[in-house]
């Protein structure tokens, strides 16, 4: 199984910051990775897919960078709907995984 | 616009079998993708389950193999999840899901989720 490593597992940022989250896999993924956020009794929701493009409706300030095991989102200027948890998940194979979550949190 | 809902028992005993269905409306599933189950314990991550293709072909998590079933309903439009002998780990809010893992590499949308509790 591919294992993702998120980091940090927690943050703690003000409204206008600007933020990077990084998750990183045990092998090479190409950039079959997608990142969701989550917030408290809702289901997760798409953000990015392909590391890097950006779901239907999603902000703009929201962005994915990275290929093979490094990759990253970014808030460029954090907002307070944007405090939550944010998960990396990879679909290079089967079993699909996930990161262990990074929760965001305000200062 | 796709959605997705969950129904079952909100609580099973351990060593039982747990059911879950899940209604998909605004679309298909005979038209195409994989449709699957993903857990999240509470307080936890994301654990995928598996997968069901209408025709039937699945992927499952190896960690949960022996005690996972999927099946399809496509004349209802439905697909379920069945898991054997559980236990208290087994207790997690169960999202079902439209997998496009290999058409588009992602999941997208996802049920409102349903909590299940494993207790005597």
């Amino acid at each position: 199984d591919i294992q993702l490593t998120q980091s940090p597992s927690f943050l703690s940022a003000s409204v206008g910051d600007r933020v990077t989250i990084t998750c990183r896999a045990s092998q090479g993924i190409s950039t079959y990775l997608a990142w969701y956020q989550q917030k408290p009794g809702k289901a997760p929701k798409l953000l990015i897919y392909t590391a890097y493009t950006l779901q239907n409706g999603v902000p703009s300030r929201f962005s994915g960078s990275g290929s093979g095991t490094e990759f990253t989102l970014t808030i460029s200027s954090l907002q307070p709907e944007d405090f939550a948890t944010y998960y990396c998940q990879q679909l290079n194979n089967y079993p699909l995984t996930f990161g262990g979550g990074t929760k965001v949190e305000i200062k | 616009q796709v959605q997705l809902q969950e129904s079952g028992p909100g609580l099973v005993k351990p060593s039982e079998t747990l059911s879950l269905t899940c209604t998909v409306s605004g679309y298909s599933i005979s038209s195409g993708y994989y449709w699957g189950w993903i857990r999240q314990p509470p307080g936890k991550g994301l654990e995928w389950i598996g997968s069901i293709y209408h025709s039937g072909i699945n992927y499952y998590n190896p960690s949960l193999k022996s005690r996972v079933t999927i099946s399809v309903d496509t004349a209802k439009n439905q697909f379920a999840l069945n898991l054997s002998s559980v236990t208290a780990a087994d207790t997690a809010v169960y999202y079902c899901v439209r997998d496009a893992t290999k058409a588009y590499y992602r999941v997208d949308p996802w049920g409102q989720g349903t909590l299940v509790t494993v207790s005597s």
